[in-house]
């Protein structure tokens, strides 16, 4: 799987959006971009993923760049409960196999 | 739809007990993936189960550690002997008998070895 990019912490102020990168600039055509959470000490939670095109849902947007080596999680409305660390995760779908490696993500702090 | 099962929430043991940790997947869920998280560390791969089979267990521990999914009842992760260092939060996660999904993760059993 090819390895992820991410900035150790990022800040963002409640209600605004928070723009979450992530580079991948090894990703090869078969491999999907995962973003996943984990808020303190809870268990991660899938948020998005996405190959190619953008994707939307009621969580989070995901933009992937038209050359795929890098993308943003977009949390449009951030409030305090989105205060978790955001792991992207890039991996080849196998049969079966969700086998993911975890780097050690972006810790995001929003601030009332 | 409940999601996935993990007990207990928190267990104690003392050095050199024997640790038995379950996971109970998602309905319609036949993957289990069980992970290990140190303290102030990321999260660890361990192992992956399908139904009564161990697909890959290259990041479990070669002793004491060893993982099963029967074919009735939930996975159990088991940890003979514990030492300090087994001290952890365990998390599972499970997924559907398909590709390009994603896994969904319970809330970890935290194992504290005194």
């Amino acid at each position: 799987d090819a390895k992820t990019t991410q900035p150790p912490s990022m800040d963002c102020a409640e209600g605004r959006a928070a723009n979450l990168p992530c580079n991948h600039s090894t990703i090869s055509g078969n491999e999907y971009v995962y973003w996943y959470r984990q808020i303190h000490s809870q268990g991660p939670q899938y948020i998005i993923h996405g190959l190619k095109n953008n994707e939307t849902n009621e969580m989070a947007s995901l933009i992937i760049t038209e050359d795929r080596k890098s993308s943003t999680l977009i949390l449009p409305h951030a409030t305090l409960r989105d205060t978790a660390v955001y792991y992207c995760i890039v991996r080849a779908p196998a049969q079966g196999a969700q086998k993911l490696v975890f780097g050690q993500g972006t810790r995001l702090t929003i601030n009332p | 739809n409940a999601g996935v099962m993990q007990n207990p929430r928190h267990l104690v043991r003392r050095r050199g007990q024997e640790a038995r940790l379950r996971c109970s997947p998602m309905k319609g869920h036949s993957h289990v993936y069980w992970y290990r998280q140190l303290p102030e560390e990321g999260l660890k791969f361990m192992v992956y189960l399908q139904k009564e089979n161990i697909i890959d267990e290259s990041g479990m521990p070669k002793e004491r550690f060893s993982a099963e999914f029967p074919k009735e009842g939930p996975s159990i992760l088991r940890i003979q002997q514990v030492v300090r260092g087994d001290s952890a939060a365990y998390f599972c996660a499970s997924s559907p008998p398909a590709t390009r999904t994603e896994a969904f993760f319970g809330q970890g059993t935290r194992l504290t070895v005194v």
